[in-house]
């Protein structure tokens, strides 16, 4: 079955340290793998997305990694801000990019 | 601006009484999807269409139905709601790019 693993469930950070968000992927065939960040009540707001021949992803403070290989993709945060205090959720397209398998966040709490 | 729009934001209902939630994208995007939002769960995704006719389903479509009789819109029908479908629901579309745009949300309670 396909799925999507994150990790931790949650983390606490103080302000402007750094932190790495884990997501491993069963998705079979793999189209592409996206990492999103949802405040609370909105709706998720893309941050990277990634192919199969892409191994790492800037967006400002954030990187993603991804190693096809084993399956694994990680999100950075460098100089983690208060406003990053948000669920970042790590989905991966199968299907020629129709379906779409989400995990199931890592709570981000960065505190002052 | 571009954006996905959702109606209503907020409903409460009755089991059984048939509903609609709207959505609607002004980006001219192809492919748009539904997914539910339910706590420690994730996003699942219940029904997406590649473009105008073109519907299939995701992981959960069990009591759902949608149409797409043009590009910009994309409902989701709940022909008799039950309580299991109380949830929070999100309507996409996505571009060339691969960037998908989510609405702000629908919240449903099915007493």
């Amino acid at each position: 079955k396909n799925q999507v693993e994150q990790s931790p469930q949650s983390l606490i950070i103080l302000e402007g340290k750094n932190c790495t968000l884990q997501c491993n992927y069963t998705v079979s065939p793999f189209s592409n793998l996206r990492w999103y960040k949802q405040d609370t009540g909105r709706g998720p707001v893309s941050l990277t997305i990634m192919t199969f021949s892409e191994n790492t992803k800037s967006n400002g403070r954030y990187t993603a990694t991804l190693d096809a290989d084993t399956k694994q993709s990680s999100l950075h945060i460098t100089a983690s801000q208060l406003s990053d205090s948000a669920s970042y959720i790590c989905v991966v397209s199968e299907n020629g990019g129709f379906k779409t398998i989400f995990g199931a966040g890592t709570r981000l709490f960065v505190k002052a | 601006e571009a954006q996905v729009t959702q109606n209503p934001r907020y409903l409460i209902t009755v089991t059984g009484k048939k509903l609609t939630v709207t959505c609607s994208q002004n980006m001219n995007h192809e492919y748009m999807s539904w997914y539910r939002q339910d706590p420690g769960l994730g996003l699942r995704q219940i029904y997406y269409s590649m473009n105008v006719e073109v519907t299939d389903k995701g992981d959960v479509p069990e009591g759902y139905k949608v149409s797409r009789k043009e590009k910009r819109n994309f409902p989701l029908i709940l022909e008799s709601p039950s309580p299991n479908q109380t949830s929070l629901y999100f309507c996409a579309s996505r571009g060339a790019n691969n960037e998908q745009f989510f609405g702000p949300g629908t919240r449903l309670t099915v007493l």
